[in-house]
């Protein structure tokens, strides 16, 4: 079973403060994706990345950049936390091949105050 | 870019009854339709999924369904039981997507005991 984990389940961090979010999967997947996740507006894409050191905008980019120096591993950070960036932050990975879905990681409740 | 609309965004039905939930697509060459189910704090699971080769797939009490021409395809839950209750998200995806799938807005189906 692939396995994607991220580092905490629950953060809580103040307004403007740098905050990293991260995110690990074991299955030597190309392509990993990060999203964001609110009530009513279901699953909302910010960045994703298809190999080391390539990048690229997803939906909602703004106020979030990424970075992926190793397969396994893609990293979300808020520049300066914002309050509007309170929410469920989702890691996922895919492998190569149309046919694949993805695999989740468990999600990181962030909480800006 | 593809667009995924699902419908409803709510569904409440009584044990034992069926569910169904429908999507559409924007992107004619999209191939590959999986359905995710979220259980309350939990991560997104892949539960079916249908490649466009296929009419129709089943899994025990769930099938999905797929209308090529009509750009629609639907999950169809039988026998709800309680914990069946859950968010269903549909999405699709084809080789000319940047390798992401495109979600719809997501369904929260809840079974009344």
């Amino acid at each position: 079973d692939v396995k994607v984990t991220q580092s905490s389940r629950y953060l809580v961090k103040r307004t403007g403060e740098k905050v990293f979010l991260e995110c690990v999967q074991d299955m030597d997947h190309e392509n990993m994706f990060w999203y964001r996740q609110d009530p009513g507006l279901g699953l909302r894409l910010i960045y994703f990345s298809y190999d080391v050191k390539m990048k690229e905008k997803g939906d909602i980019p703004e106020g979030y950049s990424v970075s992926r120096e190793k397969k396994e591993r893609f990293s979300l950070i808020l520049e300066s936390a914002s309050t509007n960036q309170t929410s469920m932050y989702l890691c996922a990975s895919r492998g190569t091949g149309v046919y694949y879905g993805y695999t989740f990681g468990s999600g990181t409740r962030l909480t800006v105050v | 870019g593809e667009n995924v609309e699902q419908h409803p965004s709510t569904l409440s039905v009584q044990e034992g009854d069926s569910a169904v939930i429908k999507c559409t697509y924007s992107d004619s060459a999209s191939n590959y339709f999986p359905w995710y189910k979220q259980e309350l704090g939990k991560r997104p699971q892949l539960i079916i999924d249908i490649r466009s080769n296929v009419g129709e797939k089943k899994d025990q009490r769930i099938a999905v369904t797929l209308n090529k021409t009509a750009k629609h395809f639907s999950l169809h839950i039988t026998e709800t039981q309680p914990e069946d209750s859950a968010v269903y998200f549909c999405a699709a995806s084809n080789e000319g997507s940047a390798r992401q799938l495109t979600f719809g807005s997501g369904t929260q189906l809840t079974v009344l005991p």
